[in-house]
C-alpha cells in the first residue's frame, strides 16, 4: 500500500463551484500533514498545514480525520486561477521523511 | 528575499559525464533535501540532510550522491548520468528536519541525459 494515497482525478469544475479532495496515509504515527499546489512544471508551493482541529483559510479548509486515516481539502467559490495540482503531504511517523501523494489535478473553467 | 536557489535550472547533457546541481538557501535553515518528479509517479525523495555533515537516504537514492560542507549548501552529484535519471529535480529547505514543518522549494532543474 502507497504511504499516501490520491485521486489524480482531473477535476474540471466551473467556476464558483465547490469542490473537495481527499487523500488517505497508510503510517498511523503520522504527525504531521500538509496541503501543497504544484502550477504546471512549477515549483511545489505550502497551501495550508493540517491541524486536528481542523482549519480554514479563506475559501479553503482543510480537515484531519486521524481515525480513518485521511486529510481532506475543501475549495469554495472556486476560482480560475485554483487551476492546479493539490499534493497532499504526510510525515512518515518517523519524524524525519515527508511522503508525498501524487496530487490531484483540479482544473476550473469559466 | 527568503529562497531556495538551484543551478542550473535547465541541462541536456550526455550518458555518463558528471555532473552537479547546486542547491542554496539564505534561511538559515537545518534540513535539506533533494527530491525527482516523474510523471506518474510523483516527488521521491532522493536524500536529505539533517545538518551540517549529516546526510541520509531517501527512497530513490541509487545513482546520486550528495554532500553537506556547509550549512546553506546541498549539492546533488550524479557521477555517472543515465537516461533513467532525465527527471525534473527540485531542492528544498525548512528549519529542522522534524517532518513537521513544511518545505520551501527551488524552481526546479530539468535534467535532460541522452
Amino acid at each position: 500500500r502507497k504511504e499516501v494515497e490520491q485521486d489524480p482525478g482531473p477535476f474540471n469544475v466551473p467556476e464558483g463551484a465547490t469542490v473537495a479532495f481527499n487523500c488517505t496515509y497508510s503510517n498511523s504515527a503520522s504527525q504531521s500533514f500538509f496541503w501543497y499546489r504544484q502550477d504546471c512544471r512549477k515549483e511545489p508551493k505550502l497551501l495550508m498545514s493540517v491541524y486536528s482541529s481542523g482549519n480554514e483559510d479563506g475559501r479553503f479548509t482543510a480537515q484531519l480525520n486521524r481515525a480513518s486515516q485521511y486529510i481532506s481539502l475543501l475549495i469554495r467559490d472556486s476560482k480560475l486561477s485554483d487551476s492546479a495540482t493539490y499534493l497532499c503531504v504526510v510525515n512518515g511517523g518517523s519524524g524525519y521523511a515527508l511522503n508525498f501523494g501524487k496530487g490531484t489535478s483540479l482544473l476550473v473553467t469559466p | 528575499e527568503a529562497q531556495v536557489t538551484q543551478n542550473p535550472r535547465y541541462l541536456i547533457t550526455v550518458t555518463g559525464k558528471k555532473l552537479t546541481v547546486t542547491c542554496s538557501q539564505n534561511m538559515n535553515h537545518e534540513y535539506m533535501s533533494w527530491y525527482r518528479q516523474d510523471p506518474g509517479l510523483g516527488l521521491r525523495q532522493i536524500y536529505y540532510s539533517m545538518n551540517v555533515e549529516v546526510t541520509d537516504k531517501g527512497d530513490v537514492p541509487e545513482g546520486y550522491k550528495v554532500s553537506r560542507k556547509e550549512k546553506r549548501n546541498f549539492p546533488l552529484i550524479l557521477e555517472s548520468p543515465s537516461p533513467n535519471q532525465t527527471s525534473l529535480y527540485f531542492c528544498a529547505s525548512s528549519m529542522q528536519g522534524l517532518g513537521n514543518q513544511p518545505q520551501h522549494f527551488g524552481d526546479g532543474t530539468r535534467l535532460s541525459i541522452l
